[in-house]
């Protein structure tokens, strides 16, 4: 199953764009892409997901790479709430077991 | 719309004692989750259910824990007898019927401490 990998920490200037990377390079062809966030103490946040295409919504944009061996979580307009740590995960529609968060990114968003 | 609702937030509790975490789904969602977060470990799915039926539980640690759902809105995790290692956060989530690649939704989480 893939795996991803994360750069640990990053740092975003508040009203700035924050780009997340996240490298997936033994995607296969029947595994999503999602992340989520966790706030402190919260639980984890449902941001976005996408098989192949980019996706926006509300939150936030996925962009894929052609190949799918990498993604790109896009905040446009960073703000101090937005400081959490953030989660890139693939898997297989279904296979809930294999749902690994990792260690994720934390993004601090300064003012 | 009220999300996953967990409780307590907080137990704290000797070693040996038994626990019962809780949690309510979101309404009309059927799969349920429970997960562990621990700092070494990270985030751990432990069981799933679909339509109140445990389908995974190959991420339990151990006999001392079990999971119920008697119904589509009530689902307990149990530790008997608990250890101090059980120390974590424990979440609940949910997901709605579908596609199979729905978000899953969490709730706050129990943080429980066994002395």
């Amino acid at each position: 199953d893939a795996k991803t990998t994360q750069p640990t920490s990053m740092d975003c200037a508040e009203g700035r764009a924050a780009n997340l990377p996240c490298n997936h390079s033994t995607i296969s062809g029947n595994e999503y892409v999602y992340w989520y966030r966790q706030i402190h103490s919260q639980g984890p946040q449902y941001i976005i997901h996408g098989l192949k295409n980019n996706e926006t919504n509300e939150m936030a944009s996925l962009i894929i790479t052609e190949d799918r061996k990498s993604s790109t979580l896009i905040l446009p307009h960073a703000t101090l709430r937005d400081t959490a740590v953030y989660y890139c995960i693939v898997r297989v529609v279904y296979n809930f077991n294999k749902f690994y968060f990792g260690s994720g990114t934390k993004l601090n968003v300064k003012p | 719309d009220a999300g996953v609702i967990q409780s307590p937030r907080h137990e704290v509790t000797e070693m040996g004692q038994e626990v019962t975490l809780r949690c309510k789904p979101i309404s009309g969602h059927d799969y349920l989750f429970w997960y562990r977060q621990t700092m070494m470990r990270g985030l751990e799915l432990l069981i799933y259910f679909n339509n109140n039926v445990p389908i995974d539980d190959s991420g339990m640690p151990e006999d001392r824990f079990s999971a119920k759902m008697p119904n589509a809105s009530f689902s307990t995790l149990k530790i008997q007898p608990s250890e101090p290692r059980d120390s974590a956060v424990y979440f609940c989530a949910s997901s709605p019927p579908g596609t199979g690649n729905a978000a899953q939704h969490f709730g706050d989480g129990t943080r429980l401490s066994i002395l």
